[in-house]
């Protein structure tokens, strides 16, 4: 299994909605990621979770909060968002310090309205 | 610091002619290179890494990059283009034992018949 599931795939919300962004992977990888795409832009670093410990927050605003429960799991917690906030949200992971590829996940596509 | 530099936002080609598409890297220590490819409204999907050895490097749908040390290059050639291959490329970068992936600014390949 070389799968990074992220779930849902779409995902359209109000400014004054909580939701989830799910996250799931079974590689036995111990680093996971968060990134964050606009159109036609690289994606950027949100969150890394190293052995189930957050190890990199790239300053991310407070309205997006992560959490691992476990080490297949991650999951993106959504509140207040704003219409900028609307973007691809990508998961990846990979097993730290050994130059193996990052896998990524299909993305979420969020709208917030 | 590191940075990675796709010099072309866009590559347009003929089908069935060469592409190669830029990467330059700027780092004061050893890196792991790595190109991605980005379908549209889908997640990065690995071509092809360069981790030690051999600066040749093969990848997947007929891909290769050629590691160049003294010119911090890593440039991603295919001899003969598809239409499948109109997509997004970016380059990768990570610190040899960081968790961190950089991705260079992306270049857009369209192959036109």
């Amino acid at each position: 299994d070389t799968e990074v599931t992220q779930t849902p795939k779409h995902l359209v919300m109000g400014m004054t909605n909580k939701k989830s962004l799910k996250c799931e992977q079974h590689m036995g990888h111990r680093a996971m990621y968060w990134y964050k795409q606009k159109a036609k832009k690289p994606p950027e670093l949100m969150f890394v979770y190293s052995y189930e410990k957050l190890s990199i927050n790239e300053s991310v605003p407070s309205r997006f909060s992560p959490e691992c429960p476990n080490s297949s799991l991650l999951n993106l917690h959504l509140h207040a968002l704003q219409p900028e906030d609307s973007a691809l949200y990508l998961c990846a992971s990979h097993t730290p310090g050994q130059g193996t590829e990052a896998f990524f996940g299909q993305g979420t596509r969020l709208t917030v309205v | 610091a590191q940075s990675v530099t796709q010099l072309d936002s866009q590559v347009p080609v003929f089908e069935e002619a060469p592409v190669e598409l830029r990467c330059n890297y700027s780092s004061s220590v050893s890196v792991y290179l790595f190109w991605y490819v980005q379908y549209p409204n889908q997640g990065l999907q690995l071509l092809l890494k360069y981790l030690s050895g051999s600066t040749l490097v093969k990848g997947i749908n007929g891909f290769e990059a050629e590691f160049n040390k003294s010119q911090t290059s890593f440039h991603l050639r295919k001899p003969s283009v598809h239409i499948s291959d109109t997509a997004e490329y970016f380059c990768a970068v990570t610190l040899t034992g960081a968790n961190n992936l950089f991705f260079g600014t992306g270049t857009r390949l369209t192959v036109i018949p």
